[in-house]
């Protein structure tokens, strides 16, 4: 059984581009959660999504941030019009649940804005 | 708002040696977690904690949540050099979904020269 899988592992990308992540949580999850941390820093929840819905986007920024997790594929959180500041590492985590404690969490995928 | 202080930020064990970090807050909280990260990877889940005064042990590890809610030990015993890395405390954020956590900024650490 795999783990949680997220790509990218690294991602570079230019002021202004689109940056967009993938996380394909473990067989049988249906609730993910994505968390950024910036060097030197704890994780800080960004949002929770359950297949098709968005549970909570309270850590979300309000413009050009946006999850979604489809019936289908992999969660993907874009970035759009990426700045310096969003670079940082993006963690995914899921779990069979709502709860958080039983959640795992990927390898992250870490971007860089040059 | 809600904030979780580790202390120390960092240490230096030698291999043998026993460990203790904590993690305080202002705030109640109803579950303590403790996470390690190893450089480049994810956080990975030791140990879970859901009532207070609760002691729980994973091999050498042992963490404790505090009577008042608002605090958790941790303490590695022997500790050896694949302990290295950062631990972070965490719980569910006051009042958000239960995938909302919170994390303290890490305690670190590395192995004495």
């Amino acid at each position: 059984n795999a783990g949680v899988m997220q790509n990218p592992r690294h991602l570079v990308r230019r002021r202004g581009q689109e940056a967009r992540l993938r996380c394909s949580p473990m067989k049988g999850h249906s609730h993910v959660y994505w968390y950024r941390q910036l060097p030197e820093e704890g994780l800080k929840f960004m949002v929770y999504l359950q297949k098709e819905n968005i549970i909570d986007e309270s850590g979300m920024p309000k413009e050009r941030f946006s999850a979604e997790f489809p019936k289908e594929g992999p969660s993907i959180l874009r970035i759009q019009q990426v700045v310096r500041g969003d670079s940082a590492a993006y963690f995914c985590a899921s779990s069979p649940s709502g709860g958080s404690t039983e959640a795992f969490f990927g390898q992250g995928t870490r971007l860089t804005v040059v | 708002g809600q904030q979780l202080n580790q202390s120390p930020q960092s240490m230096f064990i030698q291999e043998g040696e026993d460990v203790s970090m904590n993690c305080t807050s202002s705030s109640i909280f109803n579950t303590w977690l403790w996470y390690k990260q190893d450089p480049g990877e994810g956080p990975v889940l030791l140990i879970a904690l859901y009532k207070a005064g609760e002691l729980t042990s994973n091999g050498r590890l042992t963490a404790q949540f505090g009577t008042t809610r608002k605090d958790s030990f941790l303490n590695i015993s022997a500790s050896i050099p694949s302990d290295v890395g950062i631990y972070f405390c965490a719980g569910p954020i006051y009042g958000g979904s239960q995938g909302n956590l919170i994390f303290g900024k890490g305690t670190k650490l590395s192995v004495k020269p």
